[in-house]
């Protein structure tokens, strides 16, 4: 059973540091990998899909990477600023069942001003 | 923009009612799944349809049935709620397989 683990579970940083959040998987047979960022009380809002073909993907100021032979993701944060605070939140998506998503915990962030 | 909506942000309801969460999805993905999310627990899959009337059990069934009769609308349903349902639930749909999940802003259900 595909397992996925985060950490560290919380950081708290001050505004203007560059991050880095870490993911692992215990099963490299994966179809994709997805950061997702959910503020307090809402949904979850997707930041990066990496396939399983892709080593990394960047949109603004986040990079993130896929190493599945070693079952390892990485979220790259730069120039951190307080409205990033929030959970965020790895998902791999494979197994049997084609689509369904195992979650990490989280890593909760706060960047303080 | 893919739209996920679900039809509550809160709702309230008493033990042993009956009661649906539906969720709408206007970007014609053919998955959709229903999640709920619990403090020190995280996301755990309730059920998920990978096509109109097609449904697969997830990691947590028992207590939820669901229904899919049209392709952007998959609804959850407790058949008879108890208090260990009380939890926030989370409607996602994808685009055939390998693809992008979309959430809905979740719904807050408290059984009293």
């Amino acid at each position: 059973k595909q397992e996925v683990t985060q950490i560290p579970a919380a950081l708290s940083v001050p505004e203007g540091e560059n991050l880095v959040l870490n993911c692992s998987f215990t099963d490299s047979a994966i179809y994709n990998l997805q950061w997702f960022r959910q503020d307090p009380g809402k949904g979850l809002t997707s930041l990066l899909l990496i396939q399983s073909s892709q080593r990394e993907q960047t949109s603004g100021r986040l990079n993130a990477s896929l190493d599945k032979s070693s079952g390892r993701s990485t979220l790259y944060i730069a120039a951190s600023q307080p409205g990033d605070s929030a959970t965020y939140l790895c998902a791999v998506a494979g197994g049997t069942s084609y689509g369904k998503l195992t979650f990490g915990q989280g890593t909760i962030l706060t960047v303080h001003p | 923009d893919v739209k996920v909506t679900q039809s509550s942000r809160y709702l309230v309801k008493r033990t042993g009612e009956k009661v649906f969460l539906e969720c709408v999805q206007d970007m014609d993905h053919e998955n959709m799944f229903w999640y709920r999310q619990d403090p020190g627990l995280g996301l755990r899959l309730i059920y998920f349809s990978y096509d109109v009337k097609m449904k697969e059990k997830g990691d947590i069934p028992e207590g939820y049935s669901v229904s899919r009769e049209k392709k952007e609308r998959f609804s959850l349903i407790l058949e008879s709620a108890s208090t260990n349902q009380t939890s926030m639930y989370l409607c996602a749909s994808s685009s055939m397989r390998y693809t992008e999940a979309f959430f809905g802003q979740g719904t807050r259900l408290t059984v009293v």
